[in-house]
Parts: structure tokens; C-alpha cells; sequence
């Protein structure tokens, strides 16, 4: 069975301050997903991670993917409130399947 | 931008009841999804829809459960006789194709159901 593991769960952080929320998968995939969940809300999709070695980056963003350590990383830079949220990873078995298996999730509040 | 359209937004049930979500995918969409979140806990993948078929179902997804695609155009989610554990955040999603994965998803609102 895949799972999935985010850590930190939780992570309460000052403005300004770098900080990495970390996931892991326990089987092969190619594919991973980062969405964004504020409180009472949807999905947003952030980030899609195709293939081994993927980096994208967007305002103080940046997620990886390495497929042989079967770990995504989402790296926040100068973390501003506005950030605060729900980060959930998303694999999927890229094959046969469509479904996602998500993520513990991380809990990221950013305070002045 | 064209987007999954889920009704009610909340909806409170007595235990027992049935209850019915509804959900309009993105109209040229042909795969459906249902996915829940009980909250404070991850996303959950209960069943995905296809050619008036499900294609796949997770455990979660018992007899209490059913899909079905009325119309053509509105996908739902019945509940045939609520329990308390069934209170969660439903999300209906849709992609075009298959074979994408997450990369062709599109999430809706979502519909927070309270069973009391």
C-alpha cells in the first residue's frame, strides 16, 4: 500500500524565515502533486513534479522531486502571513490509475 | 477559467438519512472523482467514474455508497443512510483524460456535510 508522509505536521514560523516541509512516499512514482488548503477551502494546486530531478518555483516557492529517494521537498523563503496554510503532497501510481494518494499534510502558520 | 461546480456548500443530515452531493464537472471532462477530508485529516480518495462506470473504488467506498451521472451533466455522490463518521468535507473532482493523473485535475468547493 503507498503512503505518504509529510513532515513537519505542524510548523509555526516567523515572518522572513527560510524553512523546508518535507514528503515521502513509500513506492515507485514519477509524480507528485503540492496543493495549498486554506481553511474551509478547496485545492489548490501549486505544483506538479513530473519527472526525476523537477524543480519549479513560484514567488517564495520552490518544490523538488527526487524519484530515487522518493522524497518532494517544498522550500518556503521569506515566509510572509499570507502563506499560512495547508500544504498537502499528492502521489499518484502512474499507472492504470488516476487516483492521488495525498499526504499527512503540513499545517504552516507564519506570524509577524 | 472553467471550473467543477459543487451543491450544497454545507449540508446538515440526522444520521440515517440519505443524502445526495452534487457536482458539475467541467464540461468536457470525462473523468470523475469523489475524494474526502474528515477534518483535520488528509484527502481521501473514495471513487473515480468513467463511461457511466466506476473504474475504481477505495475501502472507504461500501454499499452505503453510490455514484451516478443523471443527466450528462451533474455527477453525485448518495449516501444511503448517513452515520456519524460520515461527516467530512466531500470534494467531486474531473480531468479530460486519463493517464495524467493529478496533472489534469480539477478540484471542486467542496461540500462540508454534518451528520448529527
Amino acid at each position: 500500500e503507498l503512503k505518504v508522509e509529510q513532515n513537519p505536521l505542524f510548523l509555526s514560523m516567523q515572518e522572513g524565515k527560510n524553512y523546508t516541509i518535507y514528503c515521502n512516499y513509500s513506492t515507485t512514482s514519477d509524480r507528485l502533486y503540492w496543493y495549498r488548503q486554506d481553511p474551509g477551502k478547496s485545492l489548490e494546486s501549486l505544483f506538479v513534479l513530473l519527472s526525476n530531478g523537477a524543480v519549479k518555483q513560484e514567488g517564495r516557492l520552490m518544490a523538488s522531486l527526487d524519484t530515487k529517494a522518493r522524497l518532494s521537498t517544498l522550500h518556503i523563503t521569506a515566509a510572509v502571513h499570507d502563506l499560512s496554510a495547508t500544504y498537502f503532497c499528492a502521489v499518484d501510481l502512474s499507472y492504470n490509475t488516476d487516483k492521488l494518494i495525498f499526504g499527512t499534510g503540513t499545517r504552516l502558520q507564519v506570524f509577524p | 477559467e472553467p471550473e467543477v461546480t459543487q451543491t450544497p456548500s454545507h449540508q446538515v443530515t440526522q444520521m440515517g438519512q440519505e443524502v445526495i452531493l452534487r457536482c458539475v464537472p467541467i464540461s468536457n471532462h470525462l473523468y470523475f472523482y469523489w475524494y474526502r477530508q474528515i477534518l483535520g485529516q488528509k484527502v481521501e480518495f473514495l471513487v473515480s467514474f468513467y463511461n457511466n462506470e466506476i473504474s475504481e473504488k477505495s475501502e472507504i467506498f461500501d454499499d452505503q455508497f453510490s455514484v451516478e451521472r443523471p443527466d450528462g451533466s451533474n455527477f453525485t455522490l448518495k449516501i444511503r443512510s448517513t452515520k456519524l463518521e460520515d461527516s467530512a468535507m466531500y470534494f467531486c473532482a474531473s480531468s479530460e483524460t486519463f493517464g495524467q493523473g493529478g496533472y489534469g485535475y480539477t478540484f471542486g468547493s467542496g461540500t462540508r456535510l454534518t451528520v448529527v
